[in-house]
């Protein structure tokens, strides 16, 4: 059961445009981890967002937690190759996030051509 | 400070063997995770250590195993391997200081190809 859904799953777009990666679930989560994976590297965490309504900025990225704690979006303003790579969203689960227990989306793979 | 380290980074094994892989925490980290990742089913939740004790558990089957050393070292272990064990292995490390969420920081991960 896959219970965050992230859309689109592929996305190529030219340098300067921007763009917005959605991550949907029918479930609560106490907190939406947003990563960025390159090939043959481990996830890296971009982002961690816990509060409903939540925005967070990181430069030419906004990130968004939905009021209801069920979906988040990540939008990249004038896109630029460097940001080629593929996007996760993880929902943590529980009071603690009960550890490592994860639960992530099939991932958004971006190309930026320049 | 030193990140995760995964060993070995490849490997490729035959249906039927097993495969032991292991991970290093960051220093200081006492959460160990491990991930399955493959283009059809994205990164999947393995299991969880914590003080040597195995704290949460993904559905897969009891081919795969795991165990955490009093350094906070994990190796996982998965036996009689199939072709669709094939995947990028991932092991990711957190302090667990209590508060609702703590950073998961990923290795590189070891490609396991099973022919």
């Amino acid at each position: 059961t896959q219970l965050l859904e992230q859309s689109p799953q592929f996305l190529s777009i030219q340098e300067g445009e921007n763009l917005t990666v959605y991550c949907n679930s029918s479930s609560v989560f106490s907190s939406l981890q947003w990563y960025r994976q390159e090939p043959g590297e481990g996830p890296v965490l971009l982002v961690t967002v816990v509060t409903g309504g939540e925005v967070k900025k990181l430069k030419r990225l906004t990130f968004q937690f939905g009021d209801a704690r069920k979906d988040s979006s990540l939008h990249i303003t004038a896109a630029q190759p460097g940001d080629t790579g593929l996007y996760l969203c993880a929902g943590g689960r529980g009071i603690y996030n009960q550890g490592g227990k994860l639960i992530f989306g099939q991932g958004t793979e971006l190309s930026v051509k320049p | 400070k030193a990140g995760v380290t995964q060993t070995p980074r490849y490997l490729i094994k035959t249906r039927g063997q097993q495969v032991t892989l292991s991970c290093s925490p960051i220093s200081g980290h006492r959460s160990v995770s491990w991930y399955q990742q493959t283009p059809g089913q994205g990164l999947q939740f393995l299991f969880e250590y914590f003080s040597e004790t195995q704290r949460n558990k993904g559905n897969f089957p009891g081919r795969f195993s795991g165990r955490q050393f009093s350094n906070s070292r994990s190796e996982m272990n998965v036996s009689t391997l199939e072709l669709g064990d094939s995947a990028l292995y991932l092991c990711a490390s957190s302090r667990l200081t209590g508060a609702p969420v703590d950073t998961q920081y990923f290795g590189p991960g070891t490609r396991l190809t099973v022919l």
